[in-house]
């Protein structure tokens, strides 16, 4: 069964940084392309970036309004996944899934329960 | 920057067919995935590749993609399929995921 963890939500002020992890079991992680989707409250779902796997090279790409203040990161020999937020702005508020799937092919397959992210001002 | 449109709500009556849809400049020409999302869960993906079920997903679903429309097609809608939808394709390196459709069922 495909398990996809998140930790690390919490409250943090605008400015702030934070880094959400994602324990993935249940598939072989290190040939899984994986990406973030957030959800801001009452709100649709924005794609937030991706990472594709090692053999494929290991790239990140991000939705425009995160770029260059968000990174992604994968530790394949312990099958997780991190979001590392940095200069969090009040709009960054919303539930951030780790998902599986960042390819056009394969759709977002699986999704974790979401860690909550709230930024003050 | 792209962008996909679908129709904030649609109300269906049990037992009815439904299509919602998913408008995109020359959407056919991408992939187009659905998802529906239930108040308090987690999205679930219903269809991929436009018209390719994932596992599990009941036979009732079915999807279509041609021009600049791609259509989630729920035929049969039982009231456990009340929730919102969406629809995803990708631009270029960058996912792009539509509005949402609320979808009632009564």
């Amino acid at each position: 069964e495909v398990q996809l963890v998140e930790s690390g939500g919490g409250l943090v002020k605008a400015g702030g940084s934070l880094r959400l992890s994602c324990a993935a079991s249940g598939f072989t992680f290190i040939h899984a392309w994986m990406s973030w989707v957030r959800q801001a409250p009452g709100k649709g779902l924005e794609w937030v970036g991706r990472i594709k796997s090692q053999t494929d090279g290991g790239t990140t790409d991000f939705a425009a309004p995160v770029k260059a203040r968000f990174t992604i990161s994968r530790d394949d020999s312990k099958n997780m996944l991190f979001l590392q937020m940095n200069s969090l702005k009040i709009d960054d508020t919303a539930v951030y899934y780790c998902t599986t799937g960042g390819s056009p092919a394969a759709g977002i397959g699986y999704w974790g329960q979401g860690a909550l992210v709230t930024v003050s001002s | 920057s792209y962008e996909l449109t679908q129709p904030p709500s649609l109300s269906v009556s049990p037992g009815q067919t439904v299509s919602i849809t998913c408008s995109g400049d020359k959407l056919g020409d991408r992939y187009a995935s659905w998802y529906h999302q239930k108040p308090g869960q987690s999205p679930v993906l219903v269809i991929y590749q436009d018209n390719k079920r994932p596992s599990g997903i009941p036979e009732r679903f079915s999807g279509s993609n041609s021009g600049n429309t791609a259509t989630l097609t729920i035929s049969g809608t039982q009231t456990m399929d009340e929730a919102d939808y969406y629809c995803q394709a990708w631009d270029g390196d960058t996912a792009v995921f539509g509005g949402g459709t609320k979808l009632t069922v009564l």
